[in-house]
């Protein structure tokens, strides 16, 4: 167990809808990152927080947005959905912006 | 664009070493990561080595960093069937691998 929760697990949605996933970091942990592992994608990082500011990103789309809270949990945002959004989504958490990152399990997100 | 490269397929028989090879392309990269990741589950860190170590040993793995080369490598010493799982090499948390499906043959 990493200590770093997501939530849900498992999550089935219509196209055009939206959802959100909601991290919770490790203990003390101020930067949040979350990722998109898609079959023909691979791993693909998507956004970092650190203590409630973005603090770099990568491959998100305009349609996908985020957030780190005062309390340092964390929620991504996916709207307007579509069949290749389909994916398994990780958040990650650091104590640092340099410190080593771990994972949580994931939430596994169809969309049909 | 920088990519982290690593071949897609190894497989061992129980009881070899496995191998895994990397290669990234920043050279600023402070911290280089091995993950593994078993069917339906997260990635699991298995450990890191700092740009400024040249080798890192823990317990059955060591990780073994040429910098000149920009060459990163995983040995998994006496390979079990626990050890089939995908494998990520990463450049800090930014840039990830495709990944190497190790496979463990009894």
């Amino acid at each position: 167990d990493s200590g770093v929760t997501q939530t849900p697990k498992h999550l089935i949605t219509a196209t055009g809808q939206r959802v959100t996933l909601r991290c919770s970091p490790r203990s003390g942990d101020l930067s949040v990152y979350w990722y998109q592992q898609s079959l023909d994608q691979g791993l693909q990082f998507l956004i970092q927080y650190y203590n409630g500011e973005e603090r770099a990103k990568g491959n998100i789309l305009e349609r996908f947005s985020a957030q780190q809270f005062p309390d340092l949990h964390s929620e991504l945002n996916l709207s307007s959905l579509e069949l290749g959004d389909s994916a398994l989504y990780f958040c990650a958490s650091s104590a640092n912006s340099g410190n080593t990152i771990y994972f949580g399990e994931g939430s596994w997100l169809t969309v049909v | 664009g920088e990519d982290v490269e690593q071949s897609l397929f190894l497989s061992v028989r129980e009881g070899d070493s496995s191998v895994i090879n990397c290669t990234y392309t920043d050279s600023s990269s402070t911290y280089l990561y091995w993950y593994k990741q078993e069917p339906g589950a997260g990635l699991q860190l298995l450990t890191y080595i700092f740009s400024n170590m040249d080798m890192k040993q823990d317990q059955r793995l060591t990780v073994l960093l040429n910098k000149k080369d920009k060459h990163l490598s995983l040995r998994i010493a006496d390979t079990q069937t626990g050890d089939s799982a995908i494998y990520f090499c990463a450049e800090y948390g930014m840039r990830f691998g495709a990944g190497t499906r190790l496979t463990v043959k009894p």
